[in-house]
């Protein structure tokens, strides 16, 4: 079955600290792999997007790895902001055009 | 929100009873979606377009229809609304098939009591 884990499920940190998220999925045979941000009360924005053969990608302070043998992605955000606080969703995508979405890690950087 | 709006935005309305959304996209993708986003879930796919009134199912389509009259305009309705609708509706939209780049729109928020 086609399934996106994502982990921690809530993340509270300090303003100014680093922090790592991730995402496990089992979707096959895989395409690419994308990480979305959502502000509260707003729509996905995505981050980054990340195919077989990537294996970093950065967008700013924004870090997305890719291990396609484990089938594991990981998001690292480098010295938090207060503007960091929101849900980070990690889809994947197979050769069937399916998205199959993560629910979600919700991130609180606190002051 | 990449020129993508909503509306409305909020609803409220009772067992039983009809409601449209609406998406209106200033865009002119041809590939426009609809998803459904429920705490502890994963944004699902309810239903989408790929052009002016070709519309297609997606993961979770019972109880709903669409219509697409217009390139920019993707209407979502339920026909009669149960408290499982309860959920924030975002639309989506693509200038290639669902495979590449998603643009949301803000969501709307329908409360079914």
């Amino acid at each position: 079955k086609n399934q996106v884990e994502q982990s921690p499920q809530s993340l509270i940190i300090l303003e100014g600290k680093n922090c790592t998220l991730q995402c496990n999925y089992t979707v096959s045979p895989f395409s690419n792999l994308r990480w979305y941000k959502q502000d509260t009360g707003r729509g996905p924005v995505s981050l980054t997007i990340m195919t077989f053969s990537e294996n970093t990608k950065s967008n700013g302070r924004y870090t997305a790895t890719l291990d396609a043998d484990t089938k594991q992605s990981s998001l690292h955000i480098t010295a938090s902001q207060l503007s960091d606080s929101a849900s980070y969703i990690c889809v994947v995508r197979n050769y069937g055009n399916k998205l199959v979405f993560g629910a979600g890690t919700i991130l609180r950087v606190k002051s | 929100d990449a020129g993508i709006t909503q509306s409305p935005r909020h609803k409220v309305t009772e067992t039983g009873t009809p409601v449209t959304l609406r998406c209106h996209q200033t865009e002119n993708h041809r590939y426009m979606y609809w998803y459904r986003q429920d705490p502890g879930h994963g944004l699902r796919l309810i239903h989408y377009s790929y052009g002016v009134k070709d519309t297609d199912k997606g993961e979770v389509s019972d109880g709903y229809s669409v219509s697409r009259s217009k390139t920019e305009d993707f209407l979502l309705t339920l026909e009669s609304a149960t408290s499982s609708q309860t959920s924030v509706y975002f639309c989506a939209i693509s200038d290639r098939e669902q495979t590449y780049e998603q643009y949301f729109g803000p969501g709307t928020r329908l409360t079914v009591t």
